[in-house]
């Protein structure tokens, strides 16, 4: 089955600094999603991109199907950004399950 | 905005007991999930649900776990004879065909 990998694990910014998260995916996608999940563990739902780019606010999101990855960019990062960020993609297929990767834990300290 | 609602959101349960997880998925939605993430972990898929029958299953969902739509809004999970490994939070999630899932706020499952 197909395979999601997250880079960096980990990542730990200033107030107001930029990041950008990567998910690299194994093989075709009908759909990618990319999720911030909260430090109550609820998993907020920031972008349904399996190709193109979106913007909402400070981030925005790139998937690029034919190199199978995806980019989560945070500008001007602030501390409730703090959480996890996930990515989780659709084998192109009739299946509808969500595979996930494993995260990026980020920390915006003020 | 619509949104997956999920009860109870915190559920302690001795080891062996039954526990049933509740879900209210967006009205208009024909695709119901459960995921499950224990602590520190990636989230897993669970099962798929459609047209009120299984549509996927994972290798997770043996037979202790059932899912079930009992009448035109609510959508639950039922652990018959809970285990210690099932403690995890579990998301309820639901969807309209080939479009993005929303998630519910998850059920954290104790089982001591």
């Amino acid at each position: 089955g197909i395979q999601v990998e997250q880079s960096p694990p980990d990542l730990i910014l200033q107030e107001g600094a930029n990041s950008t998260l990567r998910c690299n995916f194994s093989d075709s996608v009908n759909n990618l999603q990319w999720f911030h999940q909260n430090p109550w563990g609820q998993l907020i739902n920031l972008f349904y991109i399996p190709s193109g780019t979106k913007q909402n606010g400070r981030l925005s999101a790139t998937t690029v199907a034919t190199e199978r990855y995806s980019l989560l960019y945070i500008s001007s990062s602030q501390t409730t950004d703090s959480g996890v960020y996930f990515c989780a993609a659709i084998n192109a297929g009739n299946n509808r399950k969500l595979i996930w990767g494993l995260g990026t834990s980020l920390a915006v300290n003020p | 905005e619509p949104e997956v609602t999920q009860t109870p959101s915190h559920q302690v349960t001795q080891m062996g007991q039954e526990v049933i997880l509740r879900c209210v998925p967006i009205s208009n939605h024909l695709y119901f999930y459960w995921y499950r993430q224990i602590l520190g972990q990636k989230v897993e898929f669970l099962v798929s649900f459609y047209n009120n029958e299984i549509s996927e299953k994972s290798e997770i969902f043996d037979d202790q776990f059932s899912v079930e739509r009992p009448d035109g809004s609510n959508f639950t999970l039922k652990i018959r004879s809970t285990k210690l490994e099932d403690s995890a939070m579990y998301f309820c999630a639901s969807s309209t065909a080939n479009t993005e899932a929303f998630f519910g706020q998850g059920t954290r499952l104790t089982v001591v």
